[in-house]
């Protein structure tokens, strides 16, 4: 079954280390998303790419996080330098342009100590 | 910008009592509106969708959602549910081509035995 795959599934680490999260949407899918998951803020929507190029990263602290694609099978989040409000889940989910559905990965759970 | 609000944070239920979670989005023209369910430490699955027509629609699982414009609501129910049904619910608007997808808060259902 076609998948969308997040590495790492967990991440621990301290303040201050760079920390960087990685995602292979579904092949020939030309939309990718990144959010974020806290309690507090529910989902929020970080960046989204179409075609590697991005659309939208006004949700992203752009001080600190960093979204690319460097290349179609690819898509990566960076924290750099990590904080413990960093602490949640991020979801990758890719789709196709025109497509009704997105495709959730199961999401890195990222500690920031 | 479209926006959506789950005005209930965590629901409990008992299990075979019918279920109604609240969805209200904001949003200019006619949205494309879906309802996604995340189990814990899984990724999010796409119950239902409303792109146009039937104001009711059927998801899987035995949910159901229905459209009211005049109230901007989206409400998702079951008549009876079951235990496996605890979970995060989050609705979502969207725009077309899934240029900008916005997610509620999401609510929390607890079922008791």
């Amino acid at each position: 079954d076609a998948r969308v795959t997040q590495t790492p599934r967990h991440k621990v680490t301290e303040m201050g280390q760079e920390v960087t999260m990685r995602c292979q949407p579904i092949l020939g899918h030309n939309t990718v998303f990144w959010y974020r998951q806290t309690m507090m803020q529910g989902l929020e929507l970080l960046a989204y790419f179409r075609n590697r190029a991005p659309l939208d990263d006004s949700g992203m602290p752009k001080d600190r996080f960093s979204a690319e694609m460097p290349d179609a099978t690819l898509a990566t989040l960076k924290i750099q330098p990590s904080e413990p409000r960093d602490s949640a889940v991020y979801f990758c989910a890719s789709g196709s342009q025109g497509a009704e559905k997105l495709f959730f990965g199961s999401g890195t759970q990222l500690s920031v100590l | 910008a479209q926006s959506v609000t789950q005005p209930d944070i965590h629901i409990t239920v008992s299990e075979g009592a019918s279920l109604e979670l609240r969805c209200n989005y904001s949003y200019g023209a006619t949205p494309y509106l879906f309802w996604y369910v995340q189990s814990p430490g899984q990724g999010l699955q796409l119950l239902l969708k409303y792109f146009s027509g039937d104001t009711l629609v059927q998801g899987i699982k035995g949910f159901e959602a229905e459209f009211k414009r005049s109230q901007s609501s989206f409400n998702l129910r079951k008549p009876s549910v079951h235990w496996s049904d605890a979970a995060e619910y989050f609705c979502a608007v969207g725009a077309v081509n899934n240029n900008d997808m916005r997610f509620g808060a999401g609510t929390r259902l607890t079922v008791k035995p």
